[in-house]
């Protein structure tokens, strides 16, 4: 089945550093990935729609240029969160949706818990 | 706007059956999906409605109607490992993901 990574798995930094997130499809080609943030206990929620060789695309109250996504491949999307803050620290879940194939198909990553001190 | 509700939590006993359910309004429709979430771990894909009904997989069925905009997930002879969040999203006309809060579905024994 079709496979996507996210690296680091788990990351822990100091306030005003910035993170870089890795989200990969392994035996698939990506032309659409997707970045969500997940608070505890609350849904998932779409931060951006990443597609290969184009600008991203935000969701409204994103700040995109905290946020920045980086589609540089068919198969490699990076998010990175720049002088993060303690209230950034959440759970980001990327997701990709095979070049070919249906529209309604995702697979998503394992998910990258990040706490900023 | 769009919306997606299902209860909080559920609590069920080891080997009985749950029903947990969704209700939503969306700008269009393009199918609803059920994944299953442990704790600290990212979703996986549980089930996949577009058209009206049942649909059985295993242990677990999905029931979709979209003139009520409701659809179910029902969980047969539950087994302790069942207990996890369910999250119910539905795919709007752009293809995004709308998702529910999701319900914690808690397993006695």
């Amino acid at each position: 089945g079709a496979v996507v990574s996210q690296h680091p798995s788990r990351v822990i930094c100091k306030s005003g550093t910035s993170v870089k997130i890795e989200c990969r499809s392994l035996d698939f080609q990506a032309t659409t990935m997707f970045w969500y943030r997940q608070f505890p206990k609350q849904s998932l929620m779409l931060m951006a729609t990443s597609n290969e060789g184009s600008k991203a695309t935000y969701e409204q109250g994103v700040e995109k240029d905290k946020f920045l996504i980086n589609h540089a491949s068919l198969t490699l999307s990076t998010l990175t969160v720049t002088s993060a803050h303690p209230e950034d620290s959440s759970f980001y879940i990327c997701s990709a949706r095979p070049q070919t194939g249906e529209q309604e198909t995702q697979y998503f990553g394992p998910g990258t818990r990040l706490l900023v001190l | 706007g769009q919306n997606i509700d299902q209860p909080t939590e559920m609590t069920a006993t080891e080997g009985a059956i749950v029903q947990i359910n969704c209700t939503y309004q969306t700008s269009g429709f393009n199918g609803l999906f059920w994944y299953q979430q442990h704790a600290g771990e990212a979703p996986t894909f549980l089930s996949y409605n577009v058209l009206d009904g049942l649909e059985e997989k295993g242990r677990f069925s999905s029931f979709l109607s979209r003139s009520k905009g409701y659809s179910y997930l029902l969980l047969k002879e539950l087994q302790m490992k069942d207990s996890a969040s369910y999250l119910c999203a539905v795919m709007d006309s752009n293809y995004q993901l709308i998702w529910g809060a999701g319900t914690k579905l808690i397993i006695k024994p």
